[in-house]
C-alpha cells in the first residue's frame, strides 16, 4: 500500500505570496490532519478533515486554510506569507480519527 | 489547555546503555497515547501506541512504554540502545472521546547514541 504523499517536497516563496500544499492519504483513509513543525515550536496541529469537513482547527491565524476533496485528498493554503511561516508542513492520514496517524514526508516551505 | 511534556530535550548515551524517556500529559479523560520517532532525513513513524488494556506496550525495534494512569505518564524505554536509535522522539496524545484527529505532541527528545 502506498504511503502518504505530499507535494511539492520543497518550496521557496517570498513574503506576501500565497502557497498551496497537497496531500494524498493512504487509500481508504478518510481522516487527514495537518501539522506545522518548526525548531522553536515543535509539532503543532493545524487542522483535521474527515469526509470533506473540517472538524478541528488549531490555534493558527485565518491565513491558514484547507480543504478536503471527495477522494480524501487534501490541500492546505497559506495566504500573505510571513517569514515565520517557514516550516516543515506535515500531513497525516488515519483510518480512525483517534487512531494511529501515518505521516507523509512533509513539504519544506521557506519564506524569504 | 491540554499539553504533553517531555522531560528530556537532549539525551546522549553510549551503545548498550539503557534508555528511559519521560512523558506526561495534562488531560484527565480517555486518551490514546503514542510515541513517534523521526530518524535523520526521514518522516515521522510510529514506535508504539496505547489505547487500552495492558499498560505495558511493546513496539518496534525493542522499544516499550508503560502507561501509568495515576501519574498521567507514558514513559518510553529500551534496555540496550544502538547507534541506529539516534533520532528525535515525540510523545503524543489524542483525546479518545474527541473523535477528531488532533494529536498533541510533546516538544521532542533528541537522542544521540555514541558508538
Amino acid at each position: 500500500k502506498a504511503g502518504v504523499t505530499q507535494t511539492p517536497r520543497y518550496l521557496i516563496k517570498t513574503r506576501g505570496q500565497q502557497v498551496t500544499l497537497s496531500c494524498s492519504p493512504i487509500s481508504g483513509h478518510r481522516s487527514v490532519s495537518w501539522y506545522q513543525q518548526t525548531p522553536g515550536q515543535g509539532l503543532q496541529f493545524l487542522f483535521e478533515y474527515f469526509s470533506e469537513t473540517q472538524r478541528n482547527k488549531g490555534n493558527f491565524p485565518g491565513r491558514f486554510s484547507g480543504r478536503q476533496f471527495s477522494n480524501s485528498r487534501s490541500e492546505m493554503n497559506v495566504s500573505t506569507l510571513e517569514l515565520g511561516d517557514s516550516a516543515l508542513y506535515l500531513c497525516a492520514s488515519s483510518l480512525d480519527p483517534v487512531g494511529e496517524q501515518f505521516f507523509g514526508p512533509g513539504t519544506r516551505l521557506t519564506v524569504l | 489547555a491540554q499539553s504533553v511534556s517531555q522531560h528530556n530535550h537532549h539525551v546522549i548515551l553510549s551503545e548498550a546503555a539503557s534508555l528511559e524517556l519521560g512523558c506526561n500529559y495534562s488531560y484527565g479523560g480517555t486518551v490514546n497515547l503514542f510515541w513517534y520517532v523521526q530518524y535523520p532525513g526521514q518522516h515521522l513513524q510510529l514506535l508504539l501506541k496505547y489505547f487500552s488494556g495492558d499498560p505495558l506496550v511493546k513496539g518496534i525495534k525493542g522499544f516499550e512504554a508503560e502507561f501509568i494512569k495515576s501519574k498521567f505518564s507514558f514513559n518510553l524505554r529500551k534496555p540496550s540502545v544502538q547507534w541506529s536509535d539516534t533520532a528525535e522522539y515525540f510523545c503524543a496524545v489524542i483525546h479518545g472521546s474527541s473523535n477528531t484527529g488532533k494529536l498533541i505532541f510533546g516538544q521532542g527528545t533528541t537522542l544521540q547514541v555514541k558508538p
